[in-house]
């Protein structure tokens, strides 16, 4: 059974920062580029950022470049989103999913999601 | 760059067929076969129903079908259940190396 478990989520001040990771299982996760879509309380859906399944290339929306950093380790089937520079907009359930092979990069959300992760930014 | 245009919301009856359009531009759905579409339902995360415009994923319904012409996206849903109820995405692939999600449809069904 395909599983994707995100962790790391919670409140944390402006300016903080936080590292969400997405433990995966049931697939050849090396096999997969991996990507994190957010979604804000309320409002809709908005992707964040992908990487390649051998991680050496990342993509990621211009509302957090330069902010948020995304990594894999295919030892662990683990991914990352390494968040600095928190802003009170950024604050969304954040859900890792998997990419779907076709679409270049493979950066098109795909079959397989987490239940998400609530990150909070406030004071 | 803005999100892609859904009708907020759309209603149908048991049984019957209702379309969701979802409108871009040439650099994201007109300039790429790359467009999906997800279902929401409440408190669960988006499951994808359209990969490729119009490619149904294993284990989809056959009731499920997509399509586009021009900038404009569109998914129909044939035999309206109850179970269909739910906010409904599209996304596309675009010109920036990215992806652009549409802003949901509710879907009532009646």
């Amino acid at each position: 059974e395909v599983q994707l478990l995100e962790s790391g989520g919670g409140l944390v001040q402006p300016g903080g920062s936080l590292r969400l990771s997405c433990v995966a299982s049931g697939f050849t996760f090396s096999s997969y580029a991996m990507n994190w879509v957010r979604q804000a309380p309320g409002k809709g859906l908005e992707w964040v950022s992908g990487i390649s399944g051998r991680g050496d290339r990342t993509y990621s929306a211009d509302s957090v470049k330069g902010r948020f950093t995304t990594s894999r380790d295919s030892s662990t089937n683990t991914l990352f989103l390494q968040m600095n520079s928190l802003r009170a907009e950024d604050t969304a359930v954040y859900y890792c999913a998997s990419g779907q092979g076709y679409c270049p990069n493979g950066i098109c959300p795909g079959d397989y999601w987490g239940q998400g992760t609530l990150v909070t930014v406030s004071s | 760059q803005s999100a892609l245009t859904q009708p907020a919301s759309v209603s149908g009856s048991p049984g019957q067929s209702i379309t969701i359009s979802c409108t871009g531009t040439s650099s994201d759905v007109g300039g790429y076969n790359y467009v999906s579409w997800y279902r929401q339902h409440p408190g669960t995360a988006p499951k994808l129903l359209i990969s490729d415009v119009s490619h149904r994923p294993s284990g989809v319904s056959n009731r499920f079908s997509g399509s586009k012409s021009g900038n404009t996206a569109s998914l129909t849903i044939s035999g309206l259940q109850a179970e269909d109820e739910a906010d409904y995405y599209c996304s596309s692939y675009t010109r920036s190396t990215s992806v652009i999600f549409g802003g949901g449809t509710k879907l009532t069904v009646l």
